[in-house]
């Protein structure tokens, strides 16, 4: 099984409806980010969390809100979704003992098309 | 904002050739790691250097880092097709939110058979 698990893999939404993004993880990491990834643009954070207190905002993270349900699970929400945000997004994490690395572990994905 | 930027943007060569990517950064960095990613799925982590080191090895990867000039290199030797992929680059904020990446555009590398 994946340590790092995402639901669901494909969605298909229309403007002005609420989606969240569900992600799990088995590794046990205090820290969880979640990023959207744009044809030639990379990858760029929206949110992240260190642990379940603990929430900010990344550089992208306007239309979008989070909730850190458990040390496991981190759920990515947009409240309404609207065309630009059709992308892929990921869910990583990091273990906190390793700090100075930082050595994030991916989710699969979830491709995010919004009509 | 992009800190890493790689260089080139694509990069197609044959099987056996060897293939070497750049990544460009603009702040101070405690570490560089270079992630590679197939297409559509997510990132895996191939190799981190420090700041105080130079050159890294793993397996067929080769890793340097130029801290004077803010620039890191990748060296994929004996390239085979399994290699097509993204590849990326990523710093860590020194100074800045503690514990974030921030990645490059990456480089697709595409080997042929």
């Amino acid at each position: 099984d994946a340590d790092v698990t995402q639901t669901p893999r494909n969605r298909i939404t229309k403007t002005g409806k609420r989606i969240m993004l569900e992600c799990s993880q088995t590794k046990g990491h205090d820290r969880m980010y979640w990023y959207r990834q744009d044809p030639g643009l990379g990858l760029r954070l929206i949110y992240y969390s260190f642990d379940v207190k603990d929430i900010n905002k990344g550089e992208i993270s306007d239309g979008y809100s989070v909730s850190r349900q458990a040390q496991a699970k981190f759920s990515l929400s947009l409240e309404s979704a609207i065309p630009n945000q059709t992308a892929l997004y990921f869910c990583a994490t990091s273990d906190l003992g390793r700090e100075i690395e930082n050595i994030q572990y991916f989710g699969a994905g979830t491709r995010l098309s919004v009509l | 904002s992009q800190q890493g930027e790689e260089d080139p943007q694509a990069l197609s060569i044959q099987e056996g050739e060897n293939a070497t990517m750049n990544c460009s950064y603009k702040t101070s960095i405690n570490n560089l790691q270079w992630y590679r990613q197939n297409s559509g799925r997510g990132l895996v982590h191939l190799i981190l250097i420090r700041s105080n080191e130079r050159e890294k090895h793993s397996g067929r990867l080769r890793v340097t880092l130029d801290t004077s000039k803010k620039s890191s290199s990748l060296l994929i030797t004996a390239s085979r097709a399994a290699d097509t992929a993204s590849y990326f680059c990523a710093t860590d904020n020194y100074g800045g939110s503690q514990g974030n990446l921030i990645f490059g555009k990456g480089t697709k590398l595409s080997v042929k058979p």
